[in-house]
């Protein structure tokens, strides 16, 4: 069976720091692929990444950066230099051959001026 | 008209009440999905469709009840439901496997309250 975990419920930094977010996976499917998704308050979902299990090259994105490692199946999220405008819920999600996307619970984070 | 647009966005109703919630996409994908979300499970994934056949039921109570009847639309048809129910129910489709996966794109949700 699929999952998803993000031990991190919520995390408080101060602005300017840098933070890293979680994720964990299970899965029993050699092909694969995970996401990150930003929920900000106004509630809507922003897709942030995608990246299939055969490519773990870390990637960066301005402030933000993914290191996929499938030998202890982590597909962690770090910001950094953080600003208020990143505080939001983040999502981990895992999609397989089945089409399921299934999320992890999700990571509050806060950003205190 | 682009992305995934979902309707009604607010929706209050009775115990006994039977409603149905919409969801389009004009993304042209092959799979679409009922998420519901509440402060106690974020993003439970409720229902899957790919190419119209459902995939995944996920245990959900029979007084949800979905139907896809072609590849742009899906609904969630609610019967005598629990005021435990309420909560923001979301719709999201993608280009499922087969073809090159995307991510999933989703609709701005239904708030369904239950009363």
């Amino acid at each position: 069976a699929q999952k998803v975990t993000q031990a991190q419920t919520e995390i408080s930094v101060v602005e300017k720091e840098d933070v890293t977010l979680d994720c964990v996976y299970e899965t029993r499917d050699t092909t694969y692929y995970l996401f990150w998704y930003k929920q900000p308050p106004s509630g809507e979902l922003v897709f942030l990444i995608r990246r299939n299990s055969f490519d773990e090259q870390n990637e960066i994105s301005g402030r933000y950066s993914w290191n996929f490692q499938k030998s202890t199946s982590s597909f962690n999220f770090t910001i950094t230099a953080s600003q208020v405008v990143d505080s939001a819920v983040y999502f981990c999600a895992l999609s397989g051959p089945d089409d399921k996307i299934i999320f992890g619970k999700g990571t509050r984070l806060h950003i205190l001026p | 008209e682009t992305g995934v647009t979902q309707t009604p966005r607010h929706l209050v109703m009775g115990m006994t009440n039977k409603k149905s919630l919409k969801c389009e996409q004009h993304l042209g994908h092959n799979a679409m999905y009922w998420y519901k979300q509440s402060a106690k499970k974020p993003l439970e994934l409720m229902f899957v469709y790919s190419l119209e056949e459902r995939v995944e039921n996920n245990s959900v109570p029979s007084r949800f009840s979905p139907e896809c009847p072609n590849s742009s639309h899906l609904f969630l048809h609610l019967h005598t439901l629990q005021p435990e129910d309420s909560a923001l129910y979301l719709c999201a489709s993608s280009q499922g496997w087969g073809t090159e996966v995307s991510e999933a794109f989703f609709g701005q949700g239904t708030r369904l309250t239950v009363v």
